[in-house]
């Protein structure tokens, strides 16, 4: 029962070009949304998050997209650079004090 | 700030023996999750503390899984007797509050068992 989906196990987007991750969610109680960025042998840290009370947030070369009636979201990264290649995981959580839950992660690479 | 301390970084052990985790939170970090991560997948959740409370074990296997944190601090996650699929990175992580506030998370513990 994976409430959290990312169906792409992998993707590789030029150097300079947009980079879009996807995310797909089943459970209508989750009312935020993390993505999180993991490089080999590190946790995974913080990248960006959004509510469920906006469709958009952004912060530089990241943005989110929320799309309540689709329960869907997708991380931006515009312009791509060689360093965020990395997994990035997709999260989320209902109201409440609850632990996020995690999707499978997309790994990314940028190609120079 | 000081992270997320966590230890050992890797461990090896033979199937049924026992294994033991540390991991240190960030200082006020009232949240203390542990996590596990099997190699392909998300990070899947095994227990929540507040404070020195279990707030959810419902996914801790918990004929062969233990764990607590004295003192509302530190806390250990411990394997006896390990199976081959505990082979995995475990991770801890803290936050302030809720999944709303974000995690920390420490650099894992990497798992084999052979």
């Amino acid at each position: 029962d994976q409430q959290v989906k990312q169906n792409s196990p992998s993707l590789s987007v030029q150097e300079g070009r947009i980079s879009i991750l996807n995310c797909d969610y089943t459970n209508s109680m989750f009312d935020y949304f993390l993505w999180y960025k993991k490089y080999p042998a590190e946790g995974p840290t913080f990248l960006i998050s959004i509510s469920s009370i906006k469709d958009k947030n952004e912060d530089g070369r990241f943005t989110v997209f929320l799309n309540k009636s689709a329960k869907h979201l997708s991380l931006h990264i515009v312009p791509s650079q060689p360093g965020d290649s990395a997994v990035y995981f997709c999260a989320a959580s209902p109201s409440g004090n609850t632990p996020l839950v995690f999707g499978k992660g997309t790994r990314l690479s940028v190609i120079a | 700030e000081a992270g997320v301390a966590q230890s050992p970084r890797y461990k090896i052990i033979e199937k049924r023996q026992s294994v033991a985790f540390w991991c240190n939170p960030i200082s006020g970090h009232a949240t203390l999750y542990w996590y596990q991560q099997i190699l392909g997948q998300g990070p899947k959740l095994l227990i929540q503390f507040q404070n020195n409370g279990v707030v959810d074990d419902s996914q801790l296997p918990k004929d062969r899984f233990s764990a607590e944190r004295l003192k509302g601090v530190d806390s250990t996650l411990k394997i006896q007797p390990a199976k081959l699929e505990d082979s995995a990175v475990y991770l801890c992580a803290s936050s302030r509050g809720a999944g709303r506030y974000g995690y920390t998370f420490g650099s894992g513990t990497r798992l084999t068992v052979v």
